[in-house]
């Protein structure tokens, strides 16, 4: 079946700009992730949703980031007046109960800030 | 502040090599640890995982290798292939508790080139 997929693949916002990245999760995972990675890091924790109640947002950088999950299925992760600290390859990852704790990623979202 | 620490940052094996692949933790509540592989312009694809109660997990070429007492794994890749050449991710995972039970924490990731 389809994996996880993130729309855009690139995005390129002016600083000051209002992004939205968009997550498609596998069908039937309840748990769904966002993660940041900037370059040559490692994917670092943004928030976590069980269905469509966002259970743990603790790794927002600032009140920039917004993430929503209103139906359970799709999430839109919304970053307000873009910094350049903000370029970096956005990371959606879901999972189901069933498979306990593994995650499937997609493919990340790549924000370039000029 | 690192919780997760990974080395070496890159590695370059010939083929047919063993590719091997260090972390270390300090937080014991961790009780999963996964490796993730990934390939430029991909997201990170889980590749073996183990958990505390077990020194030792195989899957066909690739070991994780767990020392509950000094807080370190370590993956091995066997028999180092060129399509093996990625980036190679471990983490952990915090033991349950209400509402990031299921949140991973990355090492900074270990860039293999396999040379044929």
């Amino acid at each position: 079946g389809a994996g996880v997929s993130q729309s855009p693949r690139y995005k390129v916002a002016k600083r000051g700009q209002d992004v939205a990245l968009r997550c498609d999760p596998i069908s039937g995972h309840v748990s769904l992730f966002w993660y940041q990675q900037a370059l040559g890091q490692g994917p670092e924790f943004l928030t976590y949703f069980q269905n469509e109640a966002q259970l743990d947002k603790s790794g927002l950088p600032s009140d920039r980031f917004f993430a929503e999950r209103p139906e359970g299925s799709v999430s839109t992760l919304k970053i307000q007046r873009t910094q350049q600290e903000d370029s970096a390859v956005y990371l959606c990852a879901s999972s189901s109960p069933g498979q306990g704790t593994k995650q499937y990623f997609g493919p990340g979202t790549r924000l370039t800030v000029t | 502040q690192q919780q997760v620490k990974q080395s070496p940052q890159s590695l370059i094996v010939q083929k047919g090599g063993i590719s091997i692949i260090n972390c270390a933790y300090e937080n014991t509540a961790f009780d999963y640890f996964p490796w993730y592989q990934q390939f430029p312009g991909k997201g990170p694809a889980l590749l073996i995982a183990i958990r505390p109660d077990v020194s030792e997990k195989k899957e066909g070429r690739f070991t994780i290798s767990f020392n509950k007492s000094a807080k370190q794994f370590s993956l091995h890749i066997m028999d180092s292939q060129p399509g093996d050449s990625a980036t190679y991710f471990c983490a952990a995972k915090p033991h349950y508790n209400a509402g990031n039970n299921r949140k991973l924490i990355w090492g900074l990731g270990t860039s293999l080139a396999v040379n044929p």
